[in-house]
Order: C-alpha cells, then sequence, then structure tokens
C-alpha cells in the first residue's frame, strides 16, 4: 500500500530534550515536506526537499532541522524543543514537487513540549 | 499575512443538501488550487484541484469553482453526506513558478453534515 508514515504519533516531551520525528515514504518520491498545523493557522510548511541531500526551508524553519540522506526518508529534528513547538505535525510527499502534483500526507503527529 | 482564507470556521448542512465551502487568496501568482479533506486523527487527503486557466472541475459530487478576477474559489458538495464531515482546507500553489510543491493553506472549515 503506497503511504507516509511518521513516528511517533503522539510525542510529550520537556523543553530542551532533542527530538526526531521520523517520516518515511514507499512511493518513490523525490519531493518530501513538512507542515505544522495549529489553530486558526491551517498548515504552514517547515522545510521540503527536493530529492537526496537538497532540502530548504520553508515558511516557518526557526527551530527545526531535517535531513535528507536516503530517498524515502526524511526526519525532523528539534535540537532544543520549546513550548511555542508544540503543534500536529504532518510530513508529505510528491512525484516531483512540480506544484500540480498531488502531495499525500502522513498520518501526524502530535507534539508537546511541557 | 494569510495569503489563502476560508473565513467560515465551520458550516452545518443536511443530508442530501448541497454544501458550499468558500476560500479566498490575494496572491496573484497563485496558479493552481486544491482541495484536501481531513478526518480525525488522520492526514489530509487530496479532493480535487483545478488551474488557474479553467474556471470550473468537476468530480463525482464534488466540483470546484475558480473565480479568478474575484481571487475566490468555492466547493460544492451535491449531494452531501453524513461521511463528508470532516475539515476542508483549501490550497494554493504557484505551479508555474519556483515554490517547488510548497502549497500555502487556508484555515480549514469544519463541515458537519446531519443525518
Amino acid at each position: 500500500e503506497a503511504q507516509v508514515t511518521q513516528n511517533p504519533r503522539y510525542l510529550i516531551t520537556v523543553t530542551g530534550k532533542k527530538l526526531t520525528v521520523t517520516c518515511s515514504q514507499n512511493m518513490n518520491h523525490e519531493y518530501m515536506s513538512w507542515y505544522r498545523q495549529d489553530p486558526g493557522l491551517g498548515l504552514r510548511q517547515i522545510y521540503y526537499s527536493m530529492n537526496v541531500e537538497v532540502t530548504d526551508k520553508g515558511d516557518v524553519p526557526e527551530g527545526y532541522k531535517v535531513s535528507r540522506k536516503e530517498k524515502r526518508n526524511f526526519p525532523l529534528i528539534l535540537e532544543s524543543p520549546s513550548p511555542n513547538q508544540t503543534s500536529l505535525y504532518f510530513c508529505a510527499s510528491s512525484l516531483s514537487g512540480q506544484g500540480a502534483d498531488t502531495q499525500y500526507f502522513g498520518p501526524g503527529t502530535r507534539l508537546t513540549v511541557l | 499575512d494569510q495569503q489563502v482564507k476560508q473565513n467560515s470556521p465551520s458550516l452545518s448542512v443536511q443530508e442530501g443538501r448541497i454544501s458550499i465551502l468558500n476560500c479566498d487568496y490575494t496572491n496573484s501568482m497563485f496558479d493552481y488550487f486544491l482541495w484536501y479533506k481531513k478526518y480525525p486523527a488522520e492526514g489530509p487527503t487530496f479532493l480535487i484541484s483545478i488551474s488557474s486557466i479553467k474556471d470550473k472541475n468537476e468530480d463525482g459530487r464534488f466540483t470546484v469553482f475558480l473565480n479568478k478576477s474575484a481571487k475566490h474559489l468555492s466547493l460544492h458538495i451535491v449531494p452531501s453526506q453524513p461521511g463528508d464531515s470532516a475539515v476542508y482546507f483549501c490550497a494554493a500553489s504557484d505551479a508555474g513558478g519556483t515554490s517547488y510543491g510548497k502549497l500555502t493553506f487556508g484555515q480549514g472549515t469544519i463541515l458537519t453534515v446531519h443525518p
């Protein structure tokens, strides 16, 4: 089954404790992206990757890091989480990153930073 | 600065009637528009899209209308079914530009269809 998976689905952590949210897709997609969803703001792009070793900032990259060492994986790293990073996070992928490509989303990771 | 706006946080309709969800945008560079549907505890799933060269696109019970001069699009669901109850996100992209697949989303509208 074609899908985007994320782990963990739920995470409660404390300020400053480094964490990684994993994302994996099995569709051989070149483009992957991370979004966060906050009430009243919709989904906002954090980082994206056009292909292996090619990443760039989205609209809200502060406090986040990403890496793309393999085509299927695109982990999101929070080196020193803060309470304002409490949010619902979605990973997405598409074939090539062209604007008309359908993006497929993972099930989401709900993060709470105390 | 919200470039894509869904001004109705929620909409309630009766089963069998029409649901109309609205979306406005401000960035004239947007040339491709999408609607995503989201159920609780799941990620958004693609529903329907429209290119700026069209003013209407239809897929079964779902139709999207685009009014470029007004920078407005709408999603019509006819007839509405209880299974349509979900959060609907409008999204836009600069498909012909250099935004590299970035989707700009609206805030979402919660649709509730009552039996």
